[in-house]
């Protein structure tokens, strides 16, 4: 089944504590990115890469890292998280960012 | 950057009406993604647009790129329907930037 895989769905951790939270997709898609959701603010992306080695920022990119090292996993590193880091995130894949896109379950992440 | 308006907010139905959700944007896009967002929070894809009208079962998705403006209709809306519908555009110029509209909250009652 073609699908985004996010892990953990849920994450509560502490201020400052470094986690990660993983997407893998099993379309060879070239395009992989993140996004932020958040009440009153709607969908924000934080970074998107346009295959292996090659990522840029989107809108909210601040407070956040990733790699893309292999085309199948894209991976969202919180250094040292904070409390407005608290949301819901979800990672998604498209061909080559030219067609539909492939939505993760989501994570939903509190940061304390 | 392109700024994304979605309307109405808020939308209530019985079953059976047909429904129309409507999405502008400011600047020029290389394409036009309808999205829907369940109560459980997953989001599908339901249509990408650069130009016409799409159809898929009982969703229609129609683009007018000189006047910057799409919508979606569902037709015999159903319970089923109820969900967050989410318009996002990918604007050119700008790679493959999504940026997204505010949502529009339908419940279709029985």
């Amino acid at each position: 089944e073609a699908q985004v895989t996010q892990n953990p769905r849920y994450l509560i951790t502490v201020t400052g504590k470094k986690l990660t939270v993983t997407c893998s997709q099993n379309m060879n898609h070239e395009y992989m990115s993140w996004y932020r959701q958040d009440p009153g603010l709607g969908l924000r992306q934080i970074y998107y890469s346009m295959n292996v080695e090659v990522t840029d920022k989107g809108d909210v990119p601040e407070g956040y890292k990733v790699s893309r090292k292999e085309k199948r996993n894209f991976p969202l590193i919180l250094e040292s998280p904070s409390p407005n880091q608290t949301s819901l995130y979800f990672c998604a894949s498209s061909f080559q960012g030219l067609y539909g896109y492939t939505f993760g379950s989501g994570t939903r992440l509190t940061v304390v | 950057k392109n700024e994304v308006e979605q309307s109405p907010q808020n939308l209530t139905a019985q079953e059976g009406e047909f429904i129309t959700i409507n999405c502008s944007y400011s600047v020029g896009i290389s394409a036009l993604h309808w999205l829907q967002q369940h109560p459980g929070g997953g989001i599908v894809s339901l249509f990408m647009l650069s130009s016409g009208k799409k159809k898929h079962g009982r969703l229609i998705a129609t683009i007018n790129i000189q006047e910057k403006h799409s919508s979606l209709h569902i037709t015999a809306s159903h319970p089923r329907d109820s969900a967050v519908y989410i318009c996002a555009v990918g604007s050119i110029g700008w790679g493959n930037m999504l940026t997204f509209g505010g949502g529009t909250r339908l419940m279709v009652k029985p």
